[in-house]
């Protein structure tokens, strides 16, 4: 069964940092591409950056590009959001996602419960 | 980038109704469009992917079609559980973009 369980959500002031993980189980993590999602409160859905299955080929939203960063451990079954200059709109539950393919131009068929990250002073 | 306008917003019907929702693209994306429906409280679900493809586990009253700019999320005949937030999403580039979201009430 695949698993996907974020952590490391919390309170942060504004230009702030923030490393929010994504613990893979069930599937072979090398073998697809993962995003991050995001959904602020009583918003809708915001795709905020994917990363392909080998890890060579990151991309970003222009709202996070510069501040974000994407990465993966395959070995230890992990994708990472490494957030940097936080701001208040960046507020939301971020959502780890599995893409049905190694591309990241692929469908989610897989979600995490989320992680709630609150940019306030 | 690529926007997506769904519509509508706000949509309310019966339990037996049919139910249409439509996406539009501001530029042509080929038949790279998914839709999810998501819950209070929840994550989204992958309903449909490639315009028309029915996920695996979704009930076959949901059918998906279109190509280019114009795509239609159908629900044959609505039943209580499909009270929702509805996305489309395109995946012919980056950035990845979703729409804004059909809110379905059941009456």
């Amino acid at each position: 069964e695949v698993q996907l369980l974020e952590s490391g959500g919390g309170l942060v002031q504004p230009g702030g940092s923030l490393r929010v993980a994504c613990a893979a189980s069930g599937f072979t993590l090398s073998s697809y591409g993962m995003s991050w999602v995001r959904q602020a409160p009583g918003k809708g859905l915001e795709w905020v950056s994917g990363i392909s299955g080998s890890g060579d080929s990151t991309f970003y939203a222009d709202s996070v590009k510069g501040r974000f960063t994407i990465s993966r451990d395959n070995s230890k079954n992990m994708l990472y959001l490494q957030m940097n200059t936080l701001r208040a709109d960046d507020t939301a539950v971020y959502y780890c996602a599995k893409c049905i393919s190694w591309d990241t131009r692929a469908s989610v068929d897989h979600w995490g419960q989320g992680t709630l990250v609150i940019v306030s002073s | 980038d690529i926007q997506l306008t769904q519509s509508p917003s706000f949509l309310s019907a019966s339990v037996g109704d049919r139910v249409t929702i439509t996406c539009r693209a501001s530029q042509g994306i080929i038949s790279y469009l998914a839709w999810y429906q998501q819950k209070p409280g929840k994550a989204p679900k992958l309903l449909i992917y490639g315009a028309s493809t029915l996920q695996s586990g979704v009930p076959s009253r949901f059918s998906g079609s279109g190509s280019g700019t114009e795509f239609t999320l159908t629900i044959s005949s609505l039943q209580p559980e499909d009270s929702a937030t509805y996305y489309c999403q395109q995946l012919n580039s980056y950035p990845i973009t979703f729409g804004q979201g059909t809110r379905l009430e059941i009456k």
